[in-house]
């Protein structure tokens, strides 16, 4: 069974352009949710998506968006890139939205680099 | 607000030997789980043990068991015959009810080192 796909895994942009982040779930997973990781942050919830629906958003600024597919797959978009957005990128994926079931798994991540 | 916290920045253990790991939570919410999950070197975040708040038993999950103590709001990692993989950074974290829906809430984490 395949894991938590997550593209590109490293890449390099510059202040002031965007960047788009994918993020396939686990097969049959319907809830996907995004994580920043920084040295100074520490690992930071994004927001969550199930069923095509945010359900769920962290503190983030309006330039971090997302949204999920029919299939589940989900993207990010960051907009108007600063350095501070330099970071790891992390997309979970989940079977169930109960909080007191259910494993969440990651995937790889996402190296973001802003120069 | 959930909180998470795990009092030790870094770790050494033998090879062969157990180890735990400390992480105490906070939240008001009946209904929550905790995970333990490996982050090594590579940044990719490896999930290894579930407990959910109404579960009876510690869960367990090879080497890993999770010593839940629901009075104490403690759920402490244990690795038993630890190996030099093991070395990583290692992360608490909870979700909890409400409209949490799949948020954690991460502990700053700990890295242990595993040594001959």
């Amino acid at each position: 069974k395949a894991g938590v796909t997550q593209t590109p895994r490293y890449l390099i942009k510059t202040r002031g352009q965007q960047v788009t982040l994918s993020c396939s779930p686990i097969s049959g997973h319907r809830s996907v949710s995004w994580y920043q990781q920084t040295p100074g942050q520490g690992l930071q919830f994004l927001f969550e998506y199930f069923s095509e629906t945010q359900r769920n958003k962290g503190n983030f600024p309006g330039r971090f968006s997302g949204r999920q597919f029919s299939n589940s797959r989900s993207e990010m978009n960051v907009s108007t890139l600063e350095l501070g957005d330099s970071a790891l990128y992390l997309c979970a994926s989940s079977l169930s939205t109960n909080a007191n079931t259910g494993e969440l798994f990651f995937g790889e991540g996402s190296r973001l680099t802003v120069l | 607000a959930q909180k998470i916290t795990q009092t030790q920045p870094g770790m050494f253990v033998q090879e062969k030997e157990a180890v735990t790991l400390d992480c105490t939570y906070d939240t008001s919410d009946p209904s929550y789980g905790l995970f333990w999950y490996k982050q090594p070197s590579s940044g990719e975040m490896i999930f290894l043990i579930y407990q959910g708040s109404y579960d009876q038993q510690n869960a367990t999950e090879g080497r890993y068991s999770l010593n839940f103590q629901k009075a104490r709001k403690s759920a402490n990692l244990v690795i038993s015959a630890s190996q030099l993989g093991d070395s990583a950074m290692y992360f608490c974290a909870m979700r909890d009810g409400g409209r949490g829906g799949n948020k954690l809430t991460f502990g700053t984490g700990t890295q242990l080192k595993v040594e001959l």
